[in-house]
């Protein structure tokens, strides 16, 4: 909706430049991350994925690097296209003692023409 | 193959009043959660359901009770709504062999005054 994400992290590309957008976790335990994209007005839409034991997943345009030792995930995407633009959620799923999903604050990302 | 749909998309409510948000998918899918977004604040889990008849609690319950009577359709429910409930709610569903690839509907504004 309009009104989530006024106070973002923006990040701004020029079209056909890559982005590397970032998010750093705080839970050792999770099982995988994940990241959303989400356009305006609607819900947020699976990107990749990367299992926990994994350090790098690549996906057509997409790569998301996984740092367990700094706790830091980036998700890369080359090319960037005009319709790239919205904003970028991190999630870890935790699947032990009850399943969780916890979301990061996401990120704007805003690619100029 | 309509996937997550969200009805209403839009409702304003008073204190105290109540209401129900329904979920409905096509997708066979085992899992399904409700939650809520509020600005900066990225997506929080309020409930959900690992299959049809059972429920269980997310990282922000309070407030909201859900039922999970058909497999396709998980209902959300706030008894006496109060102010801290503004925000978009969003339903989503999974296969509960790949937890991580959630598929979002639409979601709904909910303003309470």
């Amino acid at each position: 909706g309009e009104s989530v994400g006024l106070h973002l992290p923006t990040l701004s590309v020029q079209e056909g430049d890559n982005s590397i957008i970032n998010c750093a976790y705080s839970n050792s335990a999770s099982d995988y991350f994940i990241w959303y994209k989400q356009e305006s007005g609607k819900g947020p839409q699976f990107i990749i994925d990367i299992r926990s034991n994994m350090d790098k997943r690549q996906g057509q345009r997409v790569t998301v690097l996984l740092n367990k030792t700094v706790k830091h995930l980036s998700l890369q995407i080359a090319a960037t296209q005009p319709g790239d633009s919205a904003v970028y959620f991190c999630a870890e799923n935790i699947d032990t003692g009850g399943f969780k999903t916890i979301f990061g604050a996401g990120t704007r990302l805003f690619v100029k023409a | 193959n309509a996937g997550v749909t969200q009805t209403p998309k839009f409702r304003v409510l008073k204190t105290g009043q109540s209401m129900t948000l329904l979920c409905a998918q096509d997708m066979n899918h085992e899992y399904m959660y409700w939650y809520r977004q509020d600005p900066g604040m990225g997506l929080r889990l309020i409930h959900y359901s690992v299959g049809e008849g059972t429920t269980a609690k997310g990282e922000v319950p309070d407030g909201y009770n859900v039922s999970r009577l058909k497999k396709q359709n998980f209902l959300l429910g706030l008894e006496s709504a109060a102010p801290s409930q503004t925000s978009v709610y969003f339903c989503a569903s999974s296969l509960g062999s790949a937890k991580n690839i959630q598929y979002f509907g639409a979601g709904t504004r909910l303003s309470v005054l």
